[in-house]
């Protein structure tokens, strides 16, 4: 079956300009989750949601970032006023569920974004 | 803080030769422990975690406890055991924290 797709897989963009990033979780898992990735680090996570709301928000670095997922499937990742720093890989993974026992989370390719 | 270090940013071995990639955390409580692994041009996906206690493509990690590490292991390393790969912990909070990720380099 289909993974995790995450649109675009590349987004250039100038310092200052709003962009989207799209992920599809796996049919049918509840959880979603967003993480960060910069050159020579490994993911570092940013939101978590379990159905439509976000149940830990707490890795988003500030108000420039939002996240939403209106009807518990597909999540768009928001930065408003981006900045050089912002750049990095965006991956976006899905879990069955959420709860105490961690389940396996599955990636997405992730999206390159660029701030010129 | 909770942090998950792999003091390794590199590691080449021979094809054949025993791998371990290291891992140590620093966490309360008791998290769950996984590796991660990325193939040249393939998505993060799970290899494994300890609570299944499996193997893995010949690949085992045990939790210590006492020294808190999950060190990764393979007796004969091969070529397409070339990757690279996060250790990530879980303390119940359904977030994982990756380590900085070590690149193995198996050469034939």
């Amino acid at each position: 079956g289909a993974g995790v797709s995450q649109t675009p897989s590349n987004k250039v963009t100038e310092k200052g300009k709003y962009v989207e990033l799209r992920c599809d979780p796996i049919s049918g898992h509840t959880a979603l989750y967003w993480y960060r990735q910069s050159l020579g680090q490994g993911p570092e996570f940013l939101i978590y949601f379990q159905g439509t709301g976000a149940a830990d928000d707490s890795g988003l670095p500030n108000d420039r970032f939002f996240a939403v997922r209106p009807e518990g499937s597909v999540s768009t990742l928001k930065i408003q006023r981006t900045e050089r720093g912002d750049s990095a890989v965006y991956l976006c993974a899905s879990s069955l569920n959420g709860g105490a026992v961690a389940n396996e989370q599955f990636f997405g390719p992730g999206t390159r974004l660029t701030v010129l | 803080a909770q942090r998950v270090t792999q003091p390794e940013k590199l590691l080449s071995v021979f094809k054949g030769a025993p791998v371990e990639l290291k891992c140590n955390y620093s966490y309360s409580g008791s998290p769950e422990l996984f590796w991660y692994v990325q193939y040249s041009r393939q998505r993060l996906q799970l290899l494994l975690r300890h609570i299944s206690r499996e193997s893995i493509k010949g690949f085992t990690a045990d939790l210590n406890k006492g020294e808190t590490s999950f060190h990764l292991k393979k007796p004969f390393a091969q070529e397409e055991d070339s990757a690279m790969y996060y250790c990530a912990a879980d303390g119940a909070t359904n977030k994982l924290i990756f380590g900085t990720g070590t690149l193995l380099a198996v050469q034939p």
